[in-house]
């Protein structure tokens, strides 16, 4: 079965320190790679999303995702964080050529100090 | 475009109550999912329908629990009684097409069964 796995359950960072997110996953296909942000008390959104082509991902706010095939990962980055970057953040993946059936995993909550 | 819509965004109710929420996905979508987001669990998937019509239901814990899509613009989640443990937020969310694309989710329902 799929399963996704976040390494970090919490991260906590000063202002302008650089985040790195793990993300792995459990599957042997073709896969598509999501992350998604939950800022506190609202709904989940998307940052950025990998179907195929060039396995580096720019997103929004600045956040930027590597797809490594060999490594089954996809790890978030970001050079530079902001205290507005505060929130939980889930990484999810779907098999490619089936429905749209997200596998999540169990997020990360970022928490970064003025 | 309004987005996802969900109501109610709180429902308290006792155990034994049924309970419903409401979603209207983004128009012209043609799939809607309902997730339950719990700290223990995470985010799951309850349920999915593509056109209308409910392709996936095995995350659907047991049978207290119910979903329908009568038409493309609106799906009740239905918790019949409901129970102390059904306590989470409930979320729906909608894609164009049923294959490999962005899900957008709504702000959810917040539940609390006492």
């Amino acid at each position: 079965a799929q399963s996704v796995s976040q390494h970090n359950h919490h991260v906590i960072l000063s202002e302008a320190a650089s985040l790195e997110l793990g993300c792995n996953y459990s599957y042997g296909g073709t896969v598509n790679l999501f992350w998604y942000v939950q800022y506190p008390g609202q709904h989940l959104q998307l940052l950025l999303k990998y179907f195929s082509g060039d396995p580096l991902v720019k997103g929004i706010k600045g956040f930027e995702a590597e797809f490594i095939k060999s490594k089954f990962s996809f790890n978030l980055r970001k050079p530079s964080v902001q205290w507005s970057d505060t929130a939980e953040y889930f990484c999810a993946v779907s098999t490619s050529g089936g429905y749209n059936k997200l596998i999540f995993g169990a997020g990360t909550r970022l928490a970064v100090h003025p | 475009d309004a987005g996802v819509i969900q109501s109610p965004r709180h429902e308290v109710t006792e155990m034994g109550q049924e309970v419903t929420l409401r979603c209207k996905p983004i128009s012209g979508h043609n799939s809607l999912f309902w997730y339950r987001q719990t700290m223990m669990r995470g985010l799951e998937l309850l349920i999915y329908f593509n056109n209308n019509v409910p392709i996936d239901d095995s995350g659907m814990p047991e049978d207290r629990f119910s979903a329908k899509m009568p038409n493309a613009s609106f799906s009740t989640l239905k918790i019949q009684p409901s129970e102390p443990r059904d306590s989470a937020v409930y979320f729906c969310a909608s894609t164009p097409s049923g294959l490999a694309d962005t899900q957008y989710f709504g702000p959810g329902t917040r539940l609390t069964v006492l």
